[in-house]
């Protein structure tokens, strides 16, 4: 299996401030990956997709970097609303896996 | 708009069977692009895909190898929906539980709301 590893687990932000999560595949995964946000008691919301297409709907914040092993989601400047955990996921091989999330929290 | 919207019960005894399904309003299970999901979340596991359901001129099934001798995820074209079904669970498949639309083999860009399914007696 290809195991997704994030960084940092957690970080902690103000209002406006730039913020980057790493994702790390064991693997070679191309640009096989998509990025998730998750609020508490809510399902996961597809973001970015094929490492940096933007998913419709979503605000130009968002924004995904990366290929082969090393990707970035980046909030360019982060609003309320982006308090929330973030999952990364490889769709190269079966079984899709996913990172163990980073939360974004209130600094 | 696609929506898929799951029912089935929250609590499950040992050794028994979890069963659930998802229907599918604004696309067909039958889909030609689309693949349909099972995926779980746990503080323990995180989020771990469980398998998939899919009609690429007949039907395809892929699992995990971790609930492969468990695990059945069937279509049902009549109702436009699908099910999942987990044998012999244990208290370690407490979870919730999501079904998700995959939309040409990149994305899982449909998530139905949640199970929050408990195993215990």
């Amino acid at each position: 299996d290809i195991q997704m590893t994030q960084s940092p687990s957690s970080v902690s932000a103000s209002v406006g401030d730039r913020v980057t999560i790493t994702c790390r595949a064991s693997q070679g995964i191309s640009r096989w990956l998509a990025w998730y946000q998750q609020k508490p008691g809510k399902a996961p919301k597809l973001l970015i997709y094929g490492a940096s297409s933007l998913q419709s709907g979503v605000p130009s914040r968002f924004s995904g970097s990366g290929s082969g092993t090393d990707f970035t989601l980046t909030i360019s400047s982060l609003q309320p609303e982006d308090f929330a955990t973030y999952y990364c996921q490889q769709a190269n091989s079966f079984p899709r896996t996913f990172g163990q999330g980073t939360k974004v929290e209130i600094k | 708009q696609v929506q898929l919207q799951q029912s089935g019960p929250g609590l499950v005894k040992p050794s028994q069977t979890l069963s659930l399904t998802c229907v599918i309003s604004g696309d067909s299970v039958s889909s030609n692009s689309a693949a349909w999901n099972w995926i779980r979340q746990s503080p323990s596991r995180g989020l771990e895909w469980l398998g998939r359901t899919l009609y690429r001129s007949k039907w395809y099934n892929d699992y995990a190898v971790s609930v492969r001798r468990r695990i059945t995820i069937n279509p049902d074209t009549s109702k436009n929906l699908f099910s999942l079904q987990l044998n012999s669970v244990t208290p370690e498949d407490t979870a919730v539980y999501y079904c998700a639309r995959d939309d040409y083999g990149d994305k899982f860009d449909y998530w139905g709301q949640g199970t929050l399914v408990t195993v215990s007696s």
